[in-house]
């Protein structure tokens, strides 16, 4: 079974550009999401997707972040302009529903420097 | 708040030896925890997982955990550690309310391991 497929690998940009991530969730999984760890920290969820609507976007900075997934299938996170402290690792994360406890699969992430 | 707490940022360990990583998390109802271990470029792996019954969980790779309610506690046990257990090790509490399914992870433990 293929993984969660995450790229780019390595991102550099300078300040106030604009970058994009993609991701390519499990096959069938309806639910996606996309956490931001910055080093030193924990994953911190930014949105959660089920299917192509957003359940949960309330930590996600929405005046610079922006995320979709239009065919309920891969998304994209998309950031514009960039800031210094959005340096971190991206991680996109599936599972098959969604429901309690269930069991989240993760992409090895896209490592994005900002300068 | 929900919180997860994992007091030691760093731990080093002879192979052969027993480990124990800490973790303690603040939440008001009967917490789902979770164990992850992220090595170096790799997406976070769930070690082990506990949601109800029996407080002693068995994980991969031979990892146990114990849950224990009155010390708000839910440690990691290895009885004898190799050198590939040499990752970051994340403990993580779910919050699920209506079609949310979010993960709260605490910061992290390097755990290194000397031959």
């Amino acid at each position: 079974e293929a993984g969660v497929a995450q790229s780019p690998r390595y991102k550099i940009i300078e300040k106030r550009q604009s970058v994009a991530f993609w991701c390519n969730p499990i096959s069938g999984h309806a639910t996606l999401y996309w956490y931001q760890q910055i080093l030193g920290q924990g994953p911190k969820l930014l949105i959660q997707f089920q299917n192509n609507g957003v359940v949960d976007d309330s930590q996600l900075p929405k005046d610079r972040f922006s995320a979709e997934r239009l065919k309920g299938v891969d998304s994209t996170l998309k950031i514009q302009p960039a800031k210094l402290e959005d340096s971190a690792v991206y991680l996109c994360a599936s599972s098959a529903r969604g429901s309690s406890g269930e069991k989240l699969f993760f992409g090895s992430g896209t490592q994005l420097s900002v300068l | 708040a929900q919180s997860v707490t994992q007091p030691d940022i760093h731990i080093t360990v002879s192979e052969g030896a027993s480990l124990e990583l800490r973790c303690n998390y603040s939440y008001g109802a009967t917490p789902y925890l979770f164990w992850y271990v992220q090595s170096p470029g790799q997406g976070l792996q769930l070690l082990l997982k506990y949601f109800s019954g029996d407080t002693l969980v068995q994980g991969i790779k031979g990892f146990e955990a114990e849950f224990k309610r009155s010390q708000s506690s839910f440690n990691l046990r290895k009885p004898s550690v190799h050198w590939s257990d040499a990752a970051e090790y994340f403990c993580a509490v779910g919050l699920y309310g209506g079609a949310t399914n979010k993960l709260i992870f605490g910061t992290g433990t390097l755990l290194a391991v000397q031959p």
